[in-house]
């Protein structure tokens, strides 16, 4: 159980384009979405925290016009990176949380995203 | 703001070695300190917590103990495996929300390599 998918896996895409990343919980609701960011041989940054239904509460430095997050669902948020330029180029990662304990977050397998 | 810093990899051991991946924090109040792994492929895991000081977490064999003096969480196991080759991550918690689950503060990742 407890299981997030991602998708896609990877993805190269012209600058200047945008692209969206799916987060989905696949057996169970997600009160709170997670979205993180690493780059190489660096720890994973926290961008932003989103709950299901309000508005994405995003980390200091992060723009949050660029880095559009949309939690629809208890089972699905996105992450669109509009206007990608080629320094947006990492690996993204999300994880989902059932509840309201930090430690029961469950990660998904990470997106890499290579802009050219 | 909260930080982790953990030994730089990668550690390359032979088979049944000793392991320790050492871990320090900085943060406010009273965090919750935890290891992650990611095997290749795969979304972070849980691997072990402690969500108080002297607390000791364990799971497979791996253990580590919350020491506040010290501001340490070092990841402990007395006999590697090939089969535990994979990134180590420490992290903490420290709840400042109090309203529902928190993003997690991360180290850079301890890229483990056991030959056999």
């Amino acid at each position: 159980g407890a299981v997030v998918s991602q998708h896609p896996s990877w993805v190269i895409c012209k600058s200047g384009t945008s692209v969206k990343i799916e987060c989905r919980s696949l057996d169970f609701q997600a009160t709170t979405m997670f979205w993180y960011r690493q780059f190489p041989k660096q720890s994973l940054m926290l961008m932003a925290t989103s709950n299901e239904g309000s508005k994405a509460t995003y980390e200091q430095g992060v723009e949050k016009d660029k880095f559009l997050i949309n939690h629809a669902s208890l089972t699905l948020s996105t992450l669109t990176v509009t206007s990608a330029h080629p320094e947006d180029s990492s690996f993204y990662i999300c994880s989902a949380a059932p509840g309201r304990i930090s430690y029961e977050q469950y990660f998904g397998p990470g997106t890499r995203l290579t802009v050219t | 703001g909260d930080s982790v810093t953990q030994m730089e990899g990668p550690v390359t051991l032979s088979e049944e070695a000793f392991l320790t991946i050492n871990c320090t924090y900085t943060a406010t109040g009273y965090p919750s300190l935890f290891w992650y792994v990611q095997y290749p492929g795969e979304g972070l895991q849980l691997l072990l917590k402690a969500t108080k000081a002297d607390d000791k977490g364990s799971n497979k064999g791996f253990e580590a103990t919350y020491r506040k003096e010290t501001t340490s969480f070092h990841l402990e196991k007395g006999s590697v495996q090939v089969s535990d080759s994979a990134v180590y991550f420490c992290a903490l918690s420290s709840y400042y929300s109090g309203g529902g689950a928190d993003g997690l503060t991360f180290g850079k990742g301890t890229h483990l390599i056991i030959q056999p």
